[in-house]
């Protein structure tokens, strides 16, 4: 079945600098890859996702790239705020189930 | 539109107790999945609905979890005894699906229900 691992676990960014969260997975035929954010007590929410004929994705702060070759994908958030602190995790599904990484805890100083 | 709805939030029981989680989907979803988000950890599958019908229940304790969505719409999930190391964040989410079962869509998460065991 597929395996995706994700790093950092956690990450300290200073306000304003960049983000970047990287995971990997095993199963060549994932063609779906969703990052989703996790406030404190609330429910994991979609911020971004990527599907496999696409290389590259960004909705204003947030992109994604994908590199099918090497099975990997990226998650990165420029000029971060504090409210960017959350739990993010990574995605990777194919014909199955979704799996997820453990998880990035990041963490914005102002 | 009204999300994914969970219930109770919050549940604290002793070990060997029955306890259940209520679920109820975005209106429209075919599918709806259960996932245990242990601490520190991301969420792990533990049974996916298409409709009514069980798609992939391969990481459900089968011995002492069970789950059902009888009407393809809400859904319950149990687990009877309970053990220590049951103690998570029950997530429930639902999507439109795909034609059998198979989903890359984006699927939207309730609140959870937090299961403390004892």
């Amino acid at each position: 079945g597929e395996n995706v691992e994700q790093h950092p676990s956690t990450l300290s960014v200073q306000e304003g600098d960049s983000a970047v969260i990287k995971c990997t997975y095993s199963d060549s035929a994932s063609n779906y890859f969703p990052w989703y954010k996790q406030e404190l007590g609330k429910r994991p929410q979609l911020i971004i996702d990527i599907r496999s004929n696409v290389g590259e994705k960004k909705d204003q702060r947030i992109a994604v790239t994908l590199n099918k070759t090497a099975k990997h994908f990226s998650l990165h958030i420029t000029e971060t705020q504090p409210e960017d602190s959350a739990v993010y995790f990574c995605g990777s599904s194919g014909w199955g189930k979704l799996q997820f990484g453990a998880g990035t805890q990041v963490v914005v100083t102002p | 539109e009204a999300g994914v709805a969970q219930s109770p939030r919050y549940k604290i029981i002793e070990k060997r107790q029955s306890v259940a989680f209520w679920c109820n989907p975005i209106s429209g979803h075919a599918t709806l999945y259960w996932y245990q988000q242990i601490l520190g950890q991301g969420p792990k599958l533990l049974i996916q609905f298409q409709n009514n019908g069980v798609v992939d229940d391969s990481q459900l304790p089968k011995d002492r979890f069970s789950a059902e969505r009888l009407k393809g719409v809400d859904s319950t999930l149990k687990i009877q005894p309970a053990k220590l190391e049951d103690s998570a964040v029950y997530l429930c989410a639902s999507n439109r699906g795909a034609a059998g079962g198979f989903s890359t869509d984006t699927q939207y998460f309730g609140p959870g229900t937090r299961l403390t065991v004892l």
